[in-house]
């Protein structure tokens, strides 16, 4: 049982650049949510999916877009990559009972020179 | 809207004495509670969760954490600290009444030989 699977583990881009962060799960679960990690301000939600078809902005959404045209994966889209998006990126996924933990990935260290 | 604070951006405790990492929260509604750990360079580890009943929920690798309605608080602890249990502790709440898992700032444990 994989769990959540995120690719690439590692990215350095430039300026400007795009590029898609892939993050799969194989438990059947409904939520699946991405957040970025950086220094000092703990784990912050970018967007979120409630299932397949259904997308929501967290609390940083700008610069960054998803879709969910399945249960299992839920991309995220870096449209023209900037600095201030140099961060780690964790993709988590959660059943829908209220007493369910979430399961993330390991992660994609990201950096934009 | 819901929130976390972890008061401790640090926690230095000798190996062999109790711990306490602090959390508040913040939520409308009846609140859904976890601890989660992250291992240098490692995603989020699921350690603990209250959803109802005892107050006093244990969780893996010896932790347990104490929620206190009239406080707000949900303070994890161990009474006898492993310097295998250095790392960073994050606290989260989950409101029930919408899909956003809240993350505090996290709190680095240091567990002196």
């Amino acid at each position: 049982n994989a769990g959540v699977t995120q690719t690439p583990k590692f990215q350095v881009l430039k300026t400007g650049q795009s590029m898609t962060l892939q993050c799969a799960q194989d438990m059947n679960h409904e939520y699946m949510s991405w957040y970025r990690q950086d220094p000092g301000m703990g784990l912050r939600l970018i967007h979120y999916s409630v299932g397949a078809g259904i997308t929501d902005q967290g609390e940083v959404p700008n610069g960054y877009n998803v879709s969910r045209s399945t249960t299992e994966d839920f991309p995220l889209r870096l449209l023209s990559a900037a600095p201030s998006q140099t961060s780690v990126y964790f993709c988590a996924s959660r059943g829908t009972g209220v007493n369910t933990e979430a399961f993330f990935g390991q992660g994609t260290r990201l950096t934009v020179v | 809207a819901q929130s976390v604070a972890q008061p401790e951006d640090q926690v230095n405790v000798a190996e062999g004495n109790p711990l306490t990492v602090k959390c508040t929260y913040s939520v409308s509604g009846n609140p859904y509670l976890f601890w989660y750990v992250q291992y240098p360079n490692r995603g989020l580890q699921f350690l603990l969760k209250y959803i109802t009943g005892d107050n006093l929920v244990k969780g893996s690798y010896g932790f347990e954490a104490e929620f206190n309605k009239s406080q707000t608080s949900f303070h994890l602890k161990k009474p006898s600290a492993l310097v295998s249990d250095s790392a960073l502790y994050f606290c989260a709440v989950w409101g029930g009444s919408n899909y956003k898992l809240t993350f505090g700032k996290g709190t680095l444990l240091t567990v002196n030989p």
